[in-house]
């Protein structure tokens, strides 16, 4: 069964700081996917990883995909408060069914 | 808006009644995924279509649930007998077909039930 864990769970950061969230997956898979999601709200996509090395950027966000490692990051450069969210990582081993990380709720303080 | 859309957007219903949801894709994807989202977790995948037909089911996907997509385009999921842990999230997604597809999630049926 493919298990999917993101750390941290939850992350406070001062604005203009970096830091990188981790998502570990236990099985075989070079379809990653990161997601975010706002309170009350849906889930928006951020990236789509489909290969060994991937990397894909976007703004103030990197995401990179180690498939023999089974590991994705997810960096975020000089933090600002928009970026408050909750983050998942998701992969897919069975063919278009996401399995998801718990989520790293981030929050960023001016 | 052309985006993904569920209906209703919130359900209070007592335990022991029926409920049903339904999920307006994207008009041009032909796949169409339901998930359940619980307080402080990720989705969990519940099951998927491909144009009418339901391709997977998962173990969560108990037999007081069924979904439909009678004509390959608008979705429902229906719960019998709802039980105060069917209370969550109820996310709709849809993608393209062939090939590793972004799913795109709608806005969420928020259950709870009492």
């Amino acid at each position: 069964e493919l298990k999917v864990e993101q750390n941290p769970l939850f992350l406070s950061m001062q604005e203009g700081k970096n830091y990188t969230i981790y998502c570990n997956y236990s099985t075989t898979s070079d379809r990653l996917y990161w997601y975010r999601q706002d309170p009350g709200k849906s889930l928006e996509s951020l990236f789509v990883l489909l290969s060994n090395g991937a990397v894909k950027q976007e703004g103030r966000l990197m995401a990179s995909l180690d498939t023999k490692a089974r590991l994705s990051t997810l960096h975020i450069t000089a933090a600002v408060h928009d970026l408050s969210a909750t983050y998942f990582c998701a992969v897919d081993n069975a063919g278009n069914m996401l399995t998801f990380g718990g989520g790293t709720r981030l929050m960023v303080k001016p | 808006d052309t985006g993904v859309s569920q209906d209703p957007r919130h359900k209070i219903t007592k335990r022991g009644q029926n409920v049903t949801f339904r999920c307006d894709p994207i008009s041009e994807h032909n796949r169409l995924y339901w998930y359940r989202q619980t307080l402080g977790q990720g989705p969990e995948f519940l099951t998927y279509f491909q144009n009418e037909a339901q391709l997977e089911k998962s173990r969560l996907l108990s037999d007081r649930f069924s979904a439909e997509r009678p004509k390959g385009s608008f979705s429902t999921l229906e719960i019998q007998r709802t039980e105060q842990g069917d209370s969550a999230m109820y996310l709709c997604a849809s993608s393209l077909a062939g090939g590793p597809q972004t799913q795109y999630f709608g806005p969420g049926t928020r259950l709870l039930v009492l």
